[in-house]
């Protein structure tokens, strides 16, 4: 098995930009969620997943962000627009049943 | 709503020393969960603990839950530099889904 799969590794964009940030999770999991990594913050949890439906967005920062699911193999985190406090390292995670957590490699995201 | 203190944020030994870090939660946890973080890496999972007073071993690490299950600690013996990273206990809210704790980070000196 691959593993969690995101995309980009490495995103560099100017303030105001639209940002997309996608993950594929491990196939047969039934949660995905998205963590936001930073120096201050530590590993903060801004939206999770089961069966495709978010069930808990309360961790998403601002209306900039929005987090989609449109099947069991995909996901997508986007920040429109983005501004340079989004800067940090964004991860995907999988589980199957909400055990253990699967972390992808993650996406370096600055914002300039 | 649930907090998980972890303690210390840092700690630099001398390798073959013993290294031990501290989570703390003000409620009591339905279970808890180790994971490691390499320098520029991603969380990778150790291990989960369930029961009131639970005791896991995995070679050199000893994990250990505490008997009001409030309070779990993760301890390291003889450290190597392969044990170098940031080590993160990650409460389950009750809900399928994880905080983590602030992380304890982990030098060693060959």
């Amino acid at each position: 098995d691959a593993g969690v799969i995101q995309s980009p590794r490495h995103e560099v964009t100017e303030m105001g930009q639209e940002v997309t940030l996608r993950c594929k999770p491990i196939s047969g999991h039934d949660y995905l969620f998205w963590y936001r990594q930073t120096m201050m913050r530590g590993l903060e949890l801004l939206i999770y997943f089961n069966n495709n439906v978010p069930i808990d967005d309360s961790g998403m920062p601002e209306d900039r962000f929005s987090a989609k699911m449109p099947n069991a193999s995909f996901s997508t985190l986007k920040i429109q627009p983005s501004e340079p406090r989004d800067s940090a390292v964004y991860f995907c995670a999988s589980s199957s049943r909400g055990e253990k957590l699967f972390f992808g490699s993650g996406t370096q995201l600055s914002v300039l | 709503g649930q907090q998980v203190m972890q303690i210390p944020q840092y700690q630099h030994v001398q390798e073959g020393e013993d290294f031990t870090t501290y989570c703390n939660s003000s409620t009591t946890l339905s279970n808890i969960q180790w994971y490691k973080q390499r320098p520029g890496g991603h969380p990778v999972f150790l291990i989960q603990l369930v029961k009131s007073g639970e005791v896991k071993k995995q070679k050199r690490l000893t994990f250990q839950f505490g008997e009001a299950k409030k309070n779990s600690s993760l301890h390291i013996t003889a450290t190597q530099t392969t044990d170098v990273g940031t080590y993160f206990c990650a409460e389950d809210t009750g809900r399928r889904a994880l905080t983590f704790g602030s992380g304890t980070r982990l030098q060693v000196q060959p």
